[in-house]
């Protein structure tokens, strides 16, 4: 079983569409990161959470330790939000264990 | 904005041959992490590095990888001698603290071992 599960796999929405991405992990955590990959194969680091809940503009993270799960939603959802999204979490060393990803299409 | 880069962005090489990513992180930056991912599959931890020396290695990591930062500003992931299954993309990260420091990521060096 992997330590990071990531649901669902692929996701289609339309334009507009609200989006979550769920993330379960078993071992326990100092850090939860959520990364965006793009087509061409860059990693941008989107969120990183202990606890809660963090929003940059359309995004928004949420984090329960107690569960050992986290969410990722992406409001009013774009064609640029395209892409493979990827939970990672960080255990008690500097070792980062990463989830399978989700591939998100957006279509207009 | 600051930003973590990687040369070369594609490497081909044969089965057997040395190769060296380089990469140079934030300037402020003191944790530095090599990630690989080969194609199709989930990216996986390598190694990560602070104060010089190696503090985190994966099972991946053996004999056959180093890493070092020779300048101060550059840091580098050596494969002596690399095997076909090596073929994939290699990102380096840095961040400013362990843990809880945010990672910023290279846009990732593509290895092709013939």
């Amino acid at each position: 079983k992997n330590e990071v599960e990531q649901s669902p796999q692929n996701l289609t929405a339309q334009e507009g569409e609200f989006i979550t991405i769920n993330c379960s992990y078993s071992v326990g955590i100092s850090a939860l990161h959520w990364l965006q990959q793009h087509p061409g194969g860059g990693i941008v680091s989107l969120f990183m959470l202990s606890s809660g809940k963090k929003k940059h503009g359309r995004l928004i993270a949420t984090i329960n330790i107690q569960e050992k799960h986290s969410s990722l939603h992406i409001t009013a959802s774009h064609p640029r939000d395209s892409a493979v999204y990827i939970c990672a979490v960080m255990g008690n060393t500097d070792k980062l264990i990463f989830g399978t990803g989700t591939r998100l299409q957006v279509f207009p | 904005e600051p930003e973590v880069t990687q040369t070369p962005s594609h490497q081909v090489t044969q089965m057997g041959q040395e190769v060296i990513l380089r990469c140079v992180p934030i300037s402020n930056h003191l944790y530095f992490y090599w990630y690989r991912q080969i194609l199709g599959q989930k990216v996986e931890f390598l190694v990560s590095f602070y104060n010089n020396e190696i503090s985190e290695k994966s099972e991946i990591f053996d004999d056959q990888f180093s890493v070092e930062r020779p300048d101060g500003s550059n840091f580098t992931l050596k494969i002596r001698s690399t095997k076909l299954e090596d073929s994939a993309m290699y990102f380096c990260a840095s961040s400013e603290a362990i843990g809880t420091g945010e990672l910023f990521f290279g846009e990732g060096s593509r290895l092709t071992v013939l």
